[in-house]
């Protein structure tokens, strides 16, 4: 149980495209969202928590007009990165709570990101 | 303030022996602690979690920690190492109590030999 999807797995595109990467919880509902970036060699930076029918919150330093966070429905939130450029290339993970405030937090499989 | 530290970036061991990840932490609060596993290019995949109630926690694939307040450490051991046991660990602290706000360590590169 409590499995995260991510998709697509991995994606490589121009600068100055926009990538939207999906997140799933397949069985489960999850109240909360959470979408983090990681640096190779590095560990998870939290970019912004988003809760369903709600505006996401970002983290300082994120710009929430670059990483454009939806979450439609208690399943599926997703991340738009718009006119990505190299520098934005990373490995992207969300993770989702059954019910805010239950402290375990489950992992999707993480989104490579390329921008040429 | 809050923070996590994972005392060593790489740790290397011999199939068959005893691995420990060391792990200290710093909360204001009665923080719950976990560790996270990451193969690589994978997401991260949770080993167990301690949230105040039994000081020894044991997870999946025979890891466990054990929680002391006294020198604020939650060491990750395991008595014998496995091959796929190879990746990333990460010692987390929530110390928001809500588990909506995640500190995480900087990880610990474990490498197992034959």
């Amino acid at each position: 149980g409590a499995v995260v999807s991510q998709h697509p797995s991995w994606v490589i595109c121009k600068s100055g495209t926009s990538v939207k990467i999906e997140c799933r919880s397949l069985d489960f509902q999850a109240t909360t969202m959470f979408w983090y970036r990681q640096f190779p060699k590095q560990s998870l930076m939290l970019m912004a928590t988003s809760n369903e029918g709600s505006k996401a919150t970002y983290e300082q330093g994120v710009e929430k007009d670059k990483f454009l966070i939806n979450h439609a429905s208690l399943t599926l939130s997703t991340l738009t990165v718009t006119s990505a450029h190299p520098e934005d290339s990373s490995f992207y993970i969300c993770s989702a709570q059954i019910a805010s405030g239950t402290d375990t937090q489950y992992f999707g499989p993480g989104t490579r990101l390329t921008v040429l | 303030a809050q923070s996590v530290t994972q005392l060593d970036s790489h740790v290397s061991v011999s199939e068959g022996t005893p691995v420990l990840l060391r792990c200290n932490y710093s909360s204001s609060y009665s923080p719950s602690l976990f560790w996270y596993v990451q193969h690589p290019n994978k997401g991260l995949q949770l080993l167990l979690k301690y949230t105040s109630a039994a000081t020894l926690v044991k997870g999946i694939n025979g890891f466990e920690a054990e929680f002391k307040k006294s020198e604020t450490s939650f060491h990750l051991t395991k008595p014998s190492a496995h091959m796929s046991d190879a990746a990333e660990y990460f010692c987390v602290v929530d110390h928001t109590g809500g588990g909506n706000k995640l500190t995480f360590g900087t990880g610990t590169q474990l490498k197992v030999e034959l």
